[in-house]
């Protein structure tokens, strides 16, 4: 399988606690980003990667997400201290950033249900 | 600020007709569209998408129009196929594809 691949594909965790999602891109895909996508909505953008470089996040992502793709190739999303308003499928995605690969690929998703 | 609009949440249609699905935008900047089609607990599937210098793009079934003048975008599925029944969202980004917006989604049923 040659996708983008998230995990864990479930992750339920109590209030208050640290939850960490891996993504692995497509090979050689250098740019990353991450999505969240509740209910009823359309995917809303977290955070972009270009290689290592983190170059875009979002005004609304709380100092309680971070974000790193260390070495340019996978990239991991920690959400610490877990509010109930963080649930929601955390969504990976990657583009090969070549003149016609501009298109992004989303992996399954990884649902994250605090309680 | 919601800069990509799906304002149809719901689509049905029988099978074999035609489904006409759409979706406006508001940021003259936008370079590159795109649809994805997504299943329940699954991440979403590119289908098909269109860079600003084209007005319609085919892939089999699948035909995406642009109207730059509106800021308009439509995608058409001939014919509808049950399998086809999910949820659609539409996309876009500008030049640097640092961020790609998403429409809210429209959830398509196909009768048999």
């Amino acid at each position: 399988d040659t996708g983008v691949s998230q995990n864990p594909r479930h992750k339920i965790t109590k209030r208050g606690q640290n939850v960490t999602f891996r993504c692995d891109p497509i090979s050689e895909h250098n740019r990353l980003y991450w999505y969240r996508q509740t209910l009823g909505q359309g995917p809303e953008f977290l955070t972009y990667f270009q290689n290592e470089a983190q170059l875009e996040k979002s005004r609304l992502l709380s100092d309680r997400f971070s974000a790193e793709r260390p070495k340019g190739s996978f990239s991991t999303l920690e959400i610490q201290r877990t509010e109930q308003g963080d649930s929601a499928m955390y969504l990976c995605a990657s583009s090969s950033g070549l003149p016609s690969g501009n298109t992004i690929y989303f992996g399954e998703g990884s649902w994250l249900t605090v309680v | 600020d919601q800069q990509v609009k799906q304002n149809s949440p719901s689509l049905s249609v029988q099978e074999g007709r035609i489904s006409i699905l759409n979706c406006d935008y508001t940021n003259s900047m936008f370079d590159y569209f795109l649809w994805y089609k997504k299943y329940p607990a699954e991440g979403p599937t590119f289908l098909i998408s269109i860079s600003s210098i084209k007005d319609k793009n085919e892939d089999g079934r699948f035909t995406v129009f642009l109207n730059k003048s509106a800021k308009h975008l439509s995608l058409h599925i001939v014919p509808s196929q049950p399998g086809d029944s999910a949820v659609y969202f539409c996309a876009a980004s500008t030049y640097n594809f640092n961020k790609f917006y998403f429409g809210s989604g429209t959830k398509l049923n196909v009768k048999p």
